[in-house]
């Protein structure tokens, strides 16, 4: 398996719910991130997870809130989102972090914050 | 930190021609520089990297070449095809250093006219 997978692929939430967004994959990879990207911009890292402990949190807001339960998954949680964090939300995982090789994107998930 | 200036933001030829795309780095210690091709919607694909051990790399119609001395890589599509048709993302990090993470070009937009 060489690919990242995300679910949901999109979802549209008030600025009242929770939700969360899960990312998985089975590369056998110790180092996963979440970036953030807006429409015509390149991806902007919010967070790395490397060996399942948080290695870079590049000052994302605590209405985001990352977890790693294993070294397969990554989830981001999302509580009290404003309409601006509509964004297209990208998982990566890479072998190793630092970056030894090559990161892979997952297909994203389309958020709306209405 | 590392800044990665790309040029042209946008980028119109016709199918069969060529297509250039250049990026530039600012930190000597940065060794890895991927592309991405990103079609609307859909995930940033790695399509070809190359390291600072290497002058040049070709995949196919894909070419890339870096020049350390002045501090610039460049993206090479031969024979356009409209499937070509997409956002580029050039991106450096430094692999297994302190600057661990892909720092991304502001991307290019690359129409292939049939």
């Amino acid at each position: 398996d060489t690919e990242v997978t995300q679910t949901p692929k999109h979802l549209v939430m008030g600025m009242t719910n929770k939700k969360s967004l899960k990312c998985e994959q089975h590369m056998g990879h110790r180092a996963m991130y979440w970036y953030k990207q807006k429409a015509k911009k390149p991806p902007e890292l919010m967070f790395v997870y490397s060996y399942e402990k948080l290695s870079i949190n590049e000052s994302v807001p605590s209405r985001f809130s990352p977890e790693c339960p294993n070294s397969s998954l990554l989830n981001l949680h999302l509580h009290a989102l404003q309409p601006e964090d509509s964004a297209l939300y990208l998982c990566a995982s890479s072998q190793d972090y630092p970056l030894l090789n090559e990161q892979f994107f997952g297909p994203g998930t389309r958020l709306t914050v209405l | 930190g590392e800044n990665v200036e790309q040029h042209p933001s946008t980028l119109s030829v016709q199918e069969g021609d060529s297509a250039v795309i250049k990026c530039t780095y600012s930190d000597s210690a940065s060794n890895y520089f991927p592309w991405y091709k990103q079609e609307l919607g859909k995930r940033p694909q790695l399509i070809i990297d190359i390291r600072s051990n290497v002058g040049e790399k070709k995949d196919q119609r894909i070419a890339v070449t870096l020049n350390k001395t002045a501090k610039h890589f460049s993206l090479h599509i031969t024979e356009t095809q409209p499937e070509d048709s997409a956002v580029y993302f050039c991106a450096a990090s430094s692999l297994g250093g302190s600057q661990g993470n892909l720092i991304f070009g502001k991307g290019t937009k690359l129409s292939v006219k049939p």
